[in-house]
């Protein structure tokens, strides 16, 4: 299984919801990645996390919330978003960080 | 941080060689990458090169990397017009992307 998979595949919320993304990996690698892709632009890193543990926040805004269950799974909750963070965002993992990193289909966001 | 800058756009002809080029500034990264994006989808990675290798080649892929010159190319040969995507180029060390290089291919 060489898949990351990431779901919902779409997601539209109001700016007073809660919502959740989940990405899921089973290729036993212990680092896993949030991406941002807004339209016609490359991805900015988000978060890192390795061995279950955040390294990395790139400074995101907390209405973002990054967790890490356990080795194989990734959420991302969101809170308060605005509609300024409409965008794709694509998980990704790695057998160990900075190795290289396979990435999911995405989920493509929508804040109305 | 490091930089890494491609140009945005080219279009080739089918059957065409392509060659998408990438300039990044100091780097202390062991790979360098090519990713591949279609509309609407995730990245697919195409091929990485290990910092000390000149070239590598991967059936139609070929990368060349130029470390004395930071500039590191993907050749695609024989262009299809599946490779129509947005290609981008990234560094191991601060998993950073170039804007992305929008490859057309004509009929």
């Amino acid at each position: 299984d060489t898949e990351v998979t990431q779901t919902p595949k779409h997601l539209v919320m109001g700016m007073t919801n809660k919502k959740s993304l989940k990405c899921e990996q089973h290729m036993g690698h212990r680092a896993m990645y949030w991406y941002k892709q807004k339209a016609k632009k490359p991805p900015e890193l988000m978060f890192v996390y390795s061995y279950e543990k955040l390294s990395i926040n790139e400074s995101v805004p907390s209405r973002f919330s990054p967790e890490c269950p356990n080795s194989s799974l990734l959420n991302l909750h969101l809170h308060a978003l605005q509609p300024e963070d409409s965008a794709l965002y694509l998980c990704a993992s790695s057998q160990a960080p900075r190795d290289t990193q396979y990435f999911g289909p995405g989920t493509r966001l929508t804040v109305l | 941080g490091e930089d890494v800058e491609q140009s945005l756009f080219l279009s080739v002809r089918e059957g065409d060689s392509s060659v998408i080029n990438c300039t990044y500034t100091d780097s202390s990264s062991t790979y360098l990458y090519w990713y591949k994006q279609e509309p609407g989808a995730g990245l697919q990675l195409l091929t990485y090169i290990f910092s000390n290798m000149d070239m590598k080649q991967d059936q139609r892929l070929t990368v060349l990397l130029n470390k004395k010159d930071k500039h590191l190319s993907l050749r695609i040969a024989d262009t299809q017009t599946g490779d129509s995507a947005i290609y981008f180029c990234a560094s191991e060390d601060d998993m950073r992307f170039g804007a992305g290089t929008r490859l057309t291919v004509k009929p």
